[in-house]
């Protein structure tokens, strides 16, 4: 079974500084897809990035970027120049598609907090 | 024009009682979930409805029961409320096809359900 680990239950950051997020999991299949989801305050659920296992090329979206290390089961996000904004949980999150199912996994989340 | 939209908010009711709560999507997507999310804020899938059939049926009580009308809509009733129950409540939806955007969840806002 698919497992999605998430090492760090909270982090905090200095506004303007970069952290990076860890994410490891652990699944027999070789496609796959992976995401990072941030959920703020306000409880809604939101996609941070997504990367697709059949590419090597790690996935940005301006100041966010991974770090897919597909051999280690590894999938890390970096935050670079953080803001007060990103205060948030974040999930990381694995899917595998078989048989018509669609199943997402996620970890048990980062709370990071970004300090002024 | 809010993409998933779930209702109610918010749900207060006591032990034993029944209750539902409504989701909509009108993003197109053909798959849709329920997600239950614990006071740790641990995520876990409950339901998946691909095209109005149930594909995913985790080890969820039978006293959930989801009803999926057409494609948009995936409701979740529960009967015979407990205190475990206490939770928020997620539905999510996605595109299963291949393509830009394809297989990203896409959640609603949360449904807060407190069982006293």
């Amino acid at each position: 079974a698919q497992t999605v680990t998430q090492s760090q239950p909270e982090m905090s950051v200095q506004e303007a500084e970069t952290v990076t997020l860890s994410c490891t999991y652990d699944t027999s299949e070789n496609n796959y897809y992976l995401f990072w989801y941030k959920q703020p305050p306000s409880r809604q659920m939101i996609l941070v990035i997504r990367q697709e296992a059949y590419k090597q090329q790690n996935a940005t979206e301006n100041r966010f970027s991974v770090n897919f290390q597909k051999a280690a089961k590894s999938f890390s996000l970096k935050i670079s120049d953080s803001q007060l904004g990103d205060t948030a949980m974040y999930f990381c999150a694995f899917m595998k598609h078989r048989s018509g199912t669609y199943k997402y996994i996620f970890g048990t989340g980062t709370r990071l907090k970004v300090l002024a | 024009d809010t993409a998933v939209s779930q209702t109610p908010k918010y749900l207060v009711t006591q032990m034993g009682n029944d209750k539902s709560i409504k989701c909509e999507q009108n993003l197109g997507h053909d798959t849709m979930y329920w997600y239950k999310q614990d006071s740790k804020k641990f995520l876990k899938i409950m339901f998946s409805y691909n095209n109005k059939e149930l594909i995913i049926n985790e080890t969820v009580p039978n006293r959930f029961s989801p009803k999926s009308p057409d494609k948009a809509h995936l409701n979740l009733h529960i009967n015979s409320l407990e205190l475990g129950d206490s939770a928020v409540y997620f539905c999510a939806s996605s595109r299963t096809q291949s393509g830009q955007g394809a297989n990203v969840l896409t959640f609603g806002a949360g449904s807060r359900l407190t069982v006293l």
